[in-house]
């Protein structure tokens, strides 16, 4: 199984609001990610967390605040974020940080008003 | 540094075609490369991957060959079905580094 599931499936929200996208995966894979995606483009990397700590932060906006209560769930805290921050947001994860296949959730597409 | 380039799309195909999508790469070392499909509203799938030179990936009649001298990973299928349309990454990994993306060729698929 390389299930990687992510929820909500669909977010609007406006630019006050603050919100939470939740990513999980069951395959025992140590390495997790989140990616930013925009439409027709290829996804970009935003961070990447290794053996549950922050390990890359691709200069993401602070606006974007990601958690990994567990080596399974990687959460991703959304605050005051700006119309061109909706997008495609995809969670993926890698048995081991720097090796191996990711393999990518559904996404959350968010919408921010 | 490290890249990949793609054919650029829209590649527009008739049922039953067949397809070759290109992809080289700009890499040192030994990168493990691979195929990811994104339907329509969806994520992205691992559609196959190679990890070293003339391993061939496989999958759903998809194939492409690891090819170091010619630094490409093309991907083929004999006949194409309209099921098939989505669009086609093709991305590098090197070793312990973050997986590279190519900007991607989106396939469309006429009956």
């Amino acid at each position: 199984d390389t299930e990687v599931t992510q929820t909500p499936k669909h977010l609007v929200m406006g630019m006050t609001n603050k919100k939470s996208l939740k990513c999980e995966q069951h395959m025992g894979h140590r390495a997790m990610y989140w990616y930013k995606q925009k439409a027709k483009k290829p996804p970009e990397l935003m961070f990447v967390y290794s053996y549950e700590k922050l390990s890359i932060n691709e200069s993401v906006p602070s606006r974007f605040s990601p958690e990994c209560p567990n080596s399974s769930l990687l959460n991703l805290h959304l605050h005051a974020l700006q119309p061109e921050d909706s997008a495609l947001y995809l969670c993926a994860s890698s048995q081991l940080p720097g090796t191996n296949t990711q393999y990518f959730g559904p996404g959350t597409r968010l919408t921010v008003l | 540094g490290d890249s990949v380039t793609q054919m650029e799309g829209p590649v527009t195909l008739s049922e039953e075609a067949f397809l070759t999508i290109n992809c080289t790469y700009t890499a040192t070392g030994y990168p493990s490369l691979f195929w990811y499909v994104q339907y329509p509203g969806e994520g992205l799938q691992l559609l196959l991957k190679a990890t070293k030179a003339d391993d061939k990936g496989s999958n759903k009649g998809f194939e492409a060959t690891y090819r170091k001298e010619t630094t490409s990973f093309h991907l083929e299928k004999g006949s194409v079905q309209v099921s098939d349309s989505a669009v086609y990454f093709c991305a590098l990994r090197p070793q312990g580094g973050k997986l590279i993306f190519g900007q991607g060729t989106e396939l469309s698929v006429k009956p």
